[in-house]
């Protein structure tokens, strides 16, 4: 059964960076059938796809054009982990924020708790 | 980006009713749809892939259809349980996008 387990700050200024992590166990996240997502949710944007990791024989990400110019996502293969960097956050970043994992066309299948991440001074 | 657009976005229904919402894509998006539902406090459930495959462990009173921009979630004979909001979205290319959601309430 595969499990993510998220951590991380909920409390975030206004201009830092938002540092997020997600711990996958019964998967491996250099898995190369699947892909490791964070994804948000805010009652003003619903749910918006951030960005993904995923190794196929190489590591590649994908980003959202909406946060390109702010995001990084990291795979750590030594934890089994990815986390998620956000720069230069504004009070519209404010949001429950979702590690996840994707598998081609069969959907987004696992979901970490959620962190509530409020950028506030 | 391809839009989702989910109807309604809320509705009221009673135990037993047959309960059906629709969402639609943008563009095309072959069979590529997914259904989730998401109970307040917490992370989506993923119920249905591909249109129409149902998720293990998902009650088959849950069923999907639909092909290319138009698609349907059904419901056949709702639980209380199943009191929620659901949403559909698109993994036919990125960014993966969601529909604004359609609440499930309590008659």
């Amino acid at each position: 059964q595969v499990q993510l387990q998220q951590s991380g700050p909920g409390l975030v200024k206004p201009s830092q960076t938002l540092s997020l992590t997600c711990a996958i166990s019964g998967d491996s996240v250099s898995g190369n059938s699947v892909a490791w997502n964070w994804i948000r949710q805010s009652p003003s944007r619903g749910l918006e796809w951030l960005g993904r990791t995923y190794y196929r024989s190489k590591w590649y990400n994908d980003y959202a054009v909406s946060v390109k110019s702010r995001i990084t996502l990291n795979p750590d293969t030594s934890k089994n982990q990815f986390s998620l960097q956000l720069n230069s956050v504004t009070p519209e970043d404010t949001a429950v924020y979702y590690c996840a994992r994707s598998g081609g066309t069969s959907g987004v299948d696992y979901w970490g708790q959620g962190t509530l991440v409020t950028v506030s001074s | 980006d391809i839009q989702m657009t989910q109807s309604p976005s809320s509705l009221s229904a009673s135990v037993g009713d047959r309960v059906t919402i629709t969402c639609r894509a943008s563009q095309s998006i072959s069979r590529s749809l997914n259904w989730y539902q998401q109970k307040p406090g917490k992370a989506p459930k993923l119920l249905i892939y591909g249109a129409s495959s149902l998720q293990s462990g998902v009650p088959s009173r849950f069923s999907g259809s639909g092909s290319g921009t138009d698609f349907t979630l059904t419901i056949s004979s709702l639980q209380p349980e199943d009191f929620a909001t659901y949403y559909c979205q698109q993994s036919y290319s990125l960014p993966l996008t969601f529909g604004g959601g359609t609440k499930v309430e309590i008659k």
